[in-house]
């Protein structure tokens, strides 16, 4: 079946760069999604096709899928981007959910 | 503006059954696509199922194949999940949540608990 794997954690010091990776060995042909969430509250949308940015989220999130890889990137990273972030993606008739990857902003 | 509001969570017993709701506003519901997505305390995000705008096209997690049903009311703005022989692991947050493009989901509602315990 098919499957993404993203690392637990990820930390990265405030105004630098965070690159959170999604893999899989299918990922070529498919579309990469990306989610934030927050404790206590729902996932809110913030890259879809791969590298597409929905309105209202910031400039600073970016997406990549190099086919084995798909990564987010987050630039200039502030400690409100703190968060549990995860990826998606569809396969044939079924969704697939990374297990998820807490940034932590120290 | 936009909104998805589930509803029908609850305590429930090992073998029972429940049905959610999910009703939706802000938006022309008969022309998107709809999934459930769980998530269960303290863990990730788990797909459920998802329904196309006029029902044609469903598909279930293998998880819950079988005992779970989505369906919808496009007259009444409303997604459904009926459950039964609901087991302890499917104690979670169900969310409710609208397609977008290349599937994805640009709008969740906030979630409805689902505990299944005796």
């Amino acid at each position: 079946s098919f499957e993404v794997t993203q690392p637990p954690s990820v930390s990265v010091s405030p105004g630098q760069t965070a690159s959170i990776p999604c893999s899989g060995d299918k990922l070529r042909h498919k579309y990469v999604c990306w989610y934030k969430q927050k404790p206590g509250q729902s996932p809110v949308l913030v890259i879809y096709q791969n590298d597409k940015r929905p309105s209202g989220i910031p400039e600073r999130f970016s997406g990549f899928n190099s086919g084995t890889t798909a990564t987010l990137t987050i630039s200039e990273t502030q400690t409100m981007d703190e968060a549990e972030y995860y990826c998606q993606a569809w396969d044939s008739s079924s969704v697939v959910f990374g297990g998820g990857t807490k940034l932590t902003v120290l | 503006e936009v909104q998805l509001v589930e509803s029908g969570g609850g305590l429930i017993q090992p073998g029972g059954s429940l049905r959610l709701s999910c009703a939706a506003s802000g938006f022309i519901f008969s022309t998107y696509s709809m999934n459930w997505v769980r998530q269960a305390p303290g863990k990730g995000l788990e797909w459920v199922s998802y329904i196309s705008s006029s029902s044609s096209v469903i598909y279930y997690a293998d998880s819950v194949k079988g005992r779970f049903t989505i369906s919808r009311d496009n007259a009444k703005n409303s997604l459904y999940l009926q459950m039964h022989s609901l087991r302890d692991e499917d104690t979670a947050l169900y969310y409710c949540t609208r397609d977008s493009s290349g599937f994805s989901y640009d709008y969740w509602g906030q979630g409805t608990l689902v505990t299944v315990s005796s």
